[in-house]
């Protein structure tokens, strides 16, 4: 089945306490991306790739890491966790013009 | 000016009903377009894409897109309550992968 895969689907941590989300895509695209989802503020980008060992920023990418070592995988790592970085998390992938396939999502709380 | 621009809603529609929802996106070099249904706490999901001037029909669903007015629709016939939920609206404007979204339109529909 193709999908996205994402973990953990929940994660409450400390502020500071380095941690990091996983995405996985089976489909061989070359393209994936991670969101955040706030109330009110609707998707925002945080980084993306294009491609292997390319990644690029999104609109919000302060405070987050992310690397593309291989096609399948492109975590995100959230280096020193604030409160302000609680989202709801998805990650996606696509190929050429086709549409974006979502993964399930990560609620990240950090207290 | 945003580059996607959708009304937020809540559009509230009879149970049977049609439901039309509007997008209007700011760059005339776009080339796709989407739509997505999303539930609270759940990821996006793809409702229909469409990539040129004219309708687009699945189902209940159906996308209309008119390049000429810079505009993308989605009407949905025979409303049912289980349609209540957020529709994202998603336009390639960059040509590179690359998604711009608007807010998304929160639909109820009414039993």
């Amino acid at each position: 089945e193709a999908q996205v895969t994402q973990n953990p689907r929940y994660l409450i941590t400390v502020t500071g306490k380095k941690l990091t989300v996983t995405c996985s895509q089976n489909m061989n695209h070359e393209y994936m991306s991670w969101y955040r989802q706030d109330p009110g503020l609707g998707l925002r980008q945080i980084y993306y790739s294009m491609n292997v060992e390319v990644t690029d920023k999104g609109d919000v990418p302060e405070g987050y890491k992310v690397s593309r070592k291989e096609k399948r995988n492109f975590p995100l790592i959230l280096e020193s966790p604030s409160p302000n970085q609680t989202s709801l998390y998805f990650c996606a992938s696509s190929q050429g013009d086709s549409p974006l396939h979502f993964g399930n999502g990560t609620r990240l709380t950090v207290t | 000016q945003k580059e996607v621009e959708q009304n937020s809603g809540p559009l509230s529609v009879p149970e049977g009903a049609i439901a039309s929802l509007n997008c209007t996106y700011s760059d005339r070099g776009s080339q796709s377009f989407f739509w997505y249904r999303q539930y609270s706490g759940k990821s996006p999901e793809l409702i229909m894409s469409i990539y040129s001037n004219g309708d687009k029909e699945d189902g209940r669903f159906t996308a209309q897109l008119n390049k000429a007015s810079q505009y993308v629709s989605l009407l949905i016939r025979d409303s049912q309550p289980s349609d209540s939920a957020t529709y994202l609206c998603a336009v390639n404007i960059r040509g590179n992968y690359q998604l711009i979204w608007g807010a998304g339109t929160k639909l109820i529909i009414k039993p």
